[in-house]
């Protein structure tokens, strides 16, 4: 079974403070995504790397910067923290085929007061 | 470009039949996504349809027409586990990158 783990399930920051949400999967997946999902505006890629040390902007990277040092580890950051942040954070892993299956981790229910 | 339309919300009763449908526009196609997601938690895979037809895995049954631009997720004799928002996720080919839709948040009632 794929299993992708987030390193928390929930998080309480203040505004500006740097925030960072860890994800790690351990299949073997070449290509890692970070979502961040809201009410209404469904899920919104905000970086993905398709190999270590590769990233590419998503459709809100702004605000936003990532770090994939090591294969089975994708991080997301947050530089300074602001209450539009406040949002489920989700991060997916897949294996480059036929199909692009993606498998997500628990999710990061992130609160930025 | 790319997007992908279904409804927002659907109630349906307990050992009923439900139909939720899909509809996408692209140039390119690999192939049609649907996920589960219950409230508060992560997407599960469900299905993946390459070719036209019906897929049925179970209880649920995933059809696709390419040449609509349409696909439906059938479910059936409803359970309230459920309840639950169903994703449909496009793989156009763009780089690994899938294109989802809203979800449609579906009710299960007794």
């Amino acid at each position: 079974d794929v299993k992708v783990t987030q390193s928390s399930r929930y998080l309480v920051k203040r505004t500006g403070e740097k925030v960072f949400l860890e994800c790690v999967q351990d299949m073997d997946h070449e290509n890692m995504f970070w979502y961040r999902q809201d009410p209404g505006l469904g899920l919104r890629l905000i970086y993905f790397s398709y190999d270590v040390k590769m990233k590419e902007k998503g459709d809100i990277p702004e605000g936003y910067s990532v770090s994939r040092e090591k294969k089975e580890r994708f991080s997301l950051i947050l530089e300074s923290a602001s209450t539009n942040q406040t949002s489920m954070y989700l991060c997916a892993s897949s294996w480059t085929g036929r199909t692009d299956t993606q498998y997500f981790g628990p999710g990061t229910r992130l609160t930025v007061l | 470009g790319q997007n992908i339309d279904q409804p927002t919300e659907m109630t349906a009763t307990e050992g009923a039949i439900v139909q939720i449908n899909c509809t996408y526009q692209t140039s390119g196609f690999n192939g049609l996504f649907w996920y589960q997601q219950h409230a508060g938690e992560a997407p599960t895979f469900l299905s993946y349809n390459v070719l036209d037809g019906l897929e049925e895995k179970g209880r649920f049954s995933s059809f696709l027409s390419r040449s609509k631009g349409y696909s439906y997720l059938l479910l059936k004799e409803l359970q309230m586990k459920d309840s639950a928002s169903y994703l449909c996720a496009l793989n156009a080919g763009n780089n690994r990158k899938l294109i989802w839709g809203l979800g449609t948040s579906l009710a299960v009632n007794p």
